[in-house]
């Protein structure tokens, strides 16, 4: 079954200790991207990735890290969490950059909570 | 001033009702336009996308871009319980970046 996955789904934390969300895609997409949700806001882009090794900021990266070393996987860094990056965090997928006229596939998101 | 303005909501309607959403944006550049609906503690999935003005169907779902007043709508007709979703609208930006909308809540009443 084609599908993005993210873990952990729920995560409550406290400011300053370092957090890893994981997240990957088995459709063989070059084109990857960390979103997060709040309300009154919609979807903002945090980072995104066009293939191996290659990332880009998006709207908010501040406070993020992100890596690309194998096609599958995109790991969201937070090295110092802080509350105001208490969210819900979404990852995406699609087959192109250019096709975010293409389908992009989600995750299930991921619930942060920073205390 | 947001690129992708829409209302929050909720917008509550009962069931069969004809469905109107509604979008503005800000920069006439944009060409490419998408529909995703994201239930409970889903992720978004699309539902449409048009490009440029005009009108597209699928099925219950009409998609339609006036881009001489920056307004994309979306119809949905005969609505159905499962239809009670948030609705989000985005835009393409020339560098590819999706700009969304900050979703519409939509419950359809038995």
């Amino acid at each position: 079954e084609a599908q993005v996955t993210q873990n952990p789904r729920y995560l409550i934390t406290v400011t300053g200790k370092k957090l890893t969300v994981t997240c990957s895609q088995n459709m063989n997409h070059e084109y990857m991207s960390w979103y997060r949700q709040d309300p009154g806001l919609g979807l903002r882009q945090i980072y995104y990735s066009m293939n191996v090794e290659v990332t880009d900021k998006g709207d908010v990266p501040e406070g993020y890290k992100v890596s690309r070393k194998e096609k599958r996987n995109f790991p969201l860094i937070l090295e110092s969490p802080s509350p105001n990056q208490t969210s819900l965090y979404f990852c995406a997928s699609s087959s192109s950059e250019k096709g975010s006229t293409d389908t992009q596939y989600f995750g299930p998101g991921t619930r942060l909570t920073v205390l | 001033q947001k690129e992708v303005e829409q209302d929050p909501g909720p917008l509550s309607v009962p069931e069969g009702a004809i469905v109107s959403l509604n979008c503005t944006y800000s920069n006439s550049a944009f060409q490419y336009f998408m529909w995703y609906r994201q239930y409970s503690r889903k992720g978004p999935e699309l539902l449409m996308y048009t490009y440029s003005s005009g009108n597209k169907e699928d099925g219950r779902f009409t998609a339609q871009v006036d881009k001489s007043s920056k307004y994309i709508s979306l119809f949905i007709r005969d609505s159905q319980p499962s239809d009670s979703a948030t609705y989000l609208c985005a835009s393409l930006r020339s560098n590819y970046q999706l700009i969304w909308g900050a979703g519409t809540k939509l419950i359809i009443k038995p």
